[in-house]
C-alpha cells in the first residue's frame, strides 16, 4: 500500500524567507506525486506534479519540488515566501495503474510572518 | 471553462436523517472521485467512477454511504441515518482518465460540501 508522510503539521516562515515543506512517500514502485494547496474554505488546487519525467518539477506561484528516489522524498520549496502563500499544503501519491486515487498526507499549515 | 461544482456548500442535519450531496464534474471528464476531509482522518478516498465501469467503492466507511453517477456526468453521494462522526467536508474531483503523465489524470477538485451532523 502507498502512503505519504508530511513532517511538521505547522510551519512558520518570515515573509521573504525560504519555504521548505517536507514529504516522504512509501511505495513499492515509483509513483506519481502531487502537491496541492488549500486556501481557507476552498477546495484543493494543484501546485505541481511528478510523473517520472524531470525530477525537478516547477509549479504555479513560484513553487517547485524535487523527486529523490534514494530518499523517497518529494519536498516542496519556494525561494521567497509571500503573505499570499499562507494556506494548507497536502502531498499526495497516486497509483500508476488502476483507479489513480490519491492518498494524501496529513497536511502542513504554512503561516507567513510579516 | 467551468470547474467542478458541488451543492450544497453547507449542510446542517440532525442525527439519523439522510443527506444527498451533489457533484457536477468538468464537462468531458470521464473519471469522478469522492473524498472526505475530517479533523480526525484527514483526506481520505471514498469512491471512484470511470465511464460505464463498476465503481470502486473500497473507500466507503460503511453501508450507510452510497453514490451513483447518472449519465456519466453528475454524481450524488448519499449518507443514510447520519451520525455525528459523518461531519466533515466532502470533496468531489474529476479528471480525464489516463494517467497524469500527458496532462490527463490530474484531478480537479470542487469547493466541497461542509456537512455538520447535530
Amino acid at each position: 500500500a502507498q502512503s505519504v508522510t508530511q513532517l511538521g503539521s505547522h510551519v512558520s516562515v518570515s515573509e521573504g524567507a525560504l519555504v521548505l515543506l517536507r514529504c516522504n512517500y512509501s511505495s513499492s514502485v515509483p509513483p506519481y506525486l502531487f502537491w496541492y494547496v488549500q486556501y481557507p474554505n476552498q477546495g484543493l488546487q494543484l501546485l505541481l506534479k511528478y510523473t517520472s519525467a524531470a525530477t525537478l518539477v516547477k509549479g504555479i506561484n513560484g513553487f517547485e519540488a524535487e523527486f529523490k528516489k534514494s530518499e523517497t522524498s518529494f519536498h516542496l520549496t519556494k525561494p521567497s515566501a509571500h503573505m499570499s502563500d499562507a494556506a494548507e499544503y497536502f502531498c499526495a501519491v497516486s497509483e500508476i495503474f488502476g483507479n489513480e486515487k490519491l492518498t494524501f498526507g496529513t497536511g502542513t499549515r504554512l503561516t507567513i510572518i510579516p | 471553462g467551468a470547474g467542478v461544482s458541488q451543492s450544497p456548500s453547507n449542510k446542517v442535519t440532525e442525527k439519523g436523517k439522510d443527506v444527498e450531496l451533489r457533484c457536477d464534474p468538468i464537462s468531458g471528464h470521464t473519471a469522478l472521485y469522492w473524498y472526505r476531509q475530517s479533523l480526525g482522518q484527514g483526506l481520505e478516498f471514498l469512491i471512484y467512477f470511470q465511464g460505464n465501469s463498476a465503481p470502486d467503492k473500497s473507500g466507503l466507511p460503511s453501508d450507510r454511504f452510497s453514490a451513483e453517477r447518472t449519465g456519466g456526468s453528475v454524481s450524488t453521494l448519499t449518507i443514510q441515518r447520519t451520525q455525528q462522526e459523518d461531519s466533515a467536508v466532502y470533496l468531489c474531483a474529476s479528471s480525464l482518465k489516463g494517467g497524469p503523465r500527458d496532462g490527463r489524470g490530474t484531478q480537479y477538485f470542487g469547493p466541497g460540501t461542509r456537512l455538520l451532523v447535530l
